[in-house]
C-alpha cells in the first residue's frame, strides 16, 4: 500500500458526460501528479500540482482540468467524454515540488469506461 | 528525445534470473525508475537509480546502468511466480511549467514465468 488513495475505483459513463476523479496523497506529500494509462498510448503524464498550484503540464487535453485543494487532495475533471478517454487514471504523490530526485508513489488507479 | 523503450515480453523459468532491459534518450542528469504493475493493480515502486551511478542492488533486484549507451536493466534473481507482472522503466523528465517533472514511461515488459 503506497498511502495514495483514489476514488472511485471504477467509473462507467456515457459519451459527452463529465466525471470527477479524486486523489488523496500520502501524508506529508505536497505534490500530486495525474497520469493516464491506455492500451494505445501507454502511461502518459497529464499534470502536476504542488501545494495547491499547477506546476507542470504534460499531454493533458483541454477538455480535462485538475485542481489541488488546501487539504492537498486533488481532483481531475474530465468533460465532453469520448470513447477514447476510456483508460486507467493514476494519481501519484511526492514529498517535494517535483525535482528529478523526487520519488513518486502511485495510487491504485480509477478505471474509466466511456460507453 | 523523450522516448523510453522496452521489449514487450520476457519469458523465464521459475528459479532462473530475469533481465528486463530499457533504453532512454535524455542526456541530462536524471533519475531512472523501475515500477511493477500486477494485474488490476496500481504501480508499485521497485527501485531507482541516479544517472551518475553504475549499479544498485536491493535484495533480489539489481539495476545496471550503462550511461554511454543509455541502457538500463533490471535483474531479478531466483524469479518466482509472484514476480509475474508488467515492469515499467521510467525516466524523470522536465516539462513546461518551470522545472517540475513528470515521469516518462516505457510501454512495459510483461514478465511471464514458466513452471
Amino acid at each position: 500500500d503506497s498511502g495514495v488513495t483514489q476514488t472511485p475505483k471504477h467509473l462507467i459513463t456515457a459519451t459527452g458526460q463529465r466525471v470527477t476523479l479524486r486523489c488523496s496523497p500520502r501524508s506529508g506529500d505536497l505534490s500530486v501528479y495525474w497520469y493516464q494509462q491506455s492500451l494505445d498510448q501507454g502511461l502518459q503524464f497529464l499534470i502536476q500540482y504542488y501545494n495547491g498550484e499547477e506546476r507542470a503540464k504534460g499531454n493533458i487535453l483541454e477538455r480535462f482540468s485538475a485542481q489541488q485543494f488546501p487539504d492537498l487532495h486533488s481532483e481531475l475533471n474530465l468533460s465532453s467524454l469520448e470513447l477514447g478517454d476510456s483508460a486507467l487514471y493514476f494519481c501519484a504523490s511526492s514529498a517535494g515540488a517535483g525535482a528529478v530526485s523526487d520519488t513518486q508513489y502511485f495510487g491504485p488507479g480509477t478505471r474509466l469506461t466511456v460507453l | 528525445g523523450e522516448d523510453v523503450e522496452q521489449s514487450l515480453f520476457l519469458s523465464v523459468r521459475e528459479g532462473d534470473s530475469s533481465v528486463i532491459n530499457c533504453t532512454y534518450t535524455d542526456s541530462s542528469s536524471t533519475y531512472l525508475y523501475w515500477y511493477k504493475q500486477e494485474p488490476g493493480a496500481g504501480l508499485q515502486l521497485l527501485t531507482y537509480i541516479f544517472s551518475n551511478m553504475d549499479m544498485k542492488q536491493d535484495q533480489r533486484l539489481t539495476v545496471l546502468l550503462n550511461k554511454k549507451d543509455k541502457h538500463l536493466s533490471l535483474r531479478i534473481a531466483d524469479t518466482q511466480t509472484g514476480d509475474s507482472a508488467i515492469y515499467f522503466c521510467a525516466e524523470s523528465m522536465k516539462y513546461s511549467g518551470g522545472g517540475a517533472d513528470g515521469l516518462t514511461f516505457g510501454k512495459g515488459t510483461h514478465l511471464i514465468i514458466q513452471p
